[in-house]
């Protein structure tokens, strides 16, 4: 089946640096990417739309300036956290959709859980 | 706009005893379903989905759900629920192209006891 691979699965960095996470599709293209952000014990929150090739997609509220997404490839997308800062805490996980051809669901890495310090 | 509401944020059920999730559905064109668990500091596995064919859904680990469109309802079911089942389920629609995005329900924490 399709699978997303997220690395890494959690990371710990000092206030003030920046940490990337990617997403790679193993076994498909994915032209679209999109990134949530968890909170403990609540839902997912679409952060970003990624298309390959072209500009992200952010959702109203987040900052496209600390929340950089790169998306160079049709097997690679780049969520990268600029300037972390504690309240950027939080578990992160992306996901794409199959092809409709395979009956149009969405999977989703194993997320990455970042803690700042 | 879609939208999901999920009834109930914690449900717990005895081992063997019948699984009930609710979800209920806005949405100004046919829906694309989805029930996903997740399990503590992991991603999301999909149960199942609804995507206009069979009304009735079979998902995997003994999971169904069945699509009203009447109620606007696609609510979880399992008949026997198992310790292993204990995890949060997160009820989704989303639309019909790739670059439809998912709009998660607030989720429902299953707990499952002796």
């Amino acid at each position: 089946g399709a699978v997303v691979s997220q690395h890494p699965s959690w990371v710990i960095c000092k206030s003030g640096t920046s940490v990337k996470i990617e997403c790679r599709s193993l076994d498909f293209q994915a032209t679209t990417m999109f990134w949530y952000r968890q909170f403990p014990k609540q839902s997912l929150m679409l952060m970003a739309t990624s298309n390959e090739g072209s500009k992200a997609t952010y959702e109203q509220g987040v900052e496209k300036d600390k929340f950089l997404i790169n998306h160079a490839s049709l097997t690679l997308s780049t969520l990268t956290v600029t300037s972390a800062h504690p309240e950027d805490s939080s578990f992160y996980i992306c996901s794409a959709r199959v092809r409709e051809g395979t009956g149009g669901g969405y999977t989703f890495g194993s997320g990455t859980r970042l803690t700042v310090v | 706009a879609q939208s999901v509401t999920q009834l109930g944020s914690h449900v717990s059920v005895s081992e063997g005893a019948l699984v009930l999730l609710r979800c209920n559905y806005s949405s100004s064109v046919p829906p694309y379903l989805f029930w996903y668990v997740q399990y503590p500091n992991q991603g999301l596995q999909l149960l199942l989905k609804y995507t206009s064919a069979a009304t009735l859904v079979k998902g995997i680990n003994g999971f169904e759900a069945e699509f009203k469109k009447s109620e606007t309802s696609f609510h979880l079911t399992k008949p026997s629920a198992h310790m292993s089942d204990a995890a949060e389920y997160f009820c989704a629609v989303g639309g019909t192209g790739t670059a439809s995005k998912l709009t998660f329900g607030t989720g429902t924490r299953l707990q499952v006891t002796l």
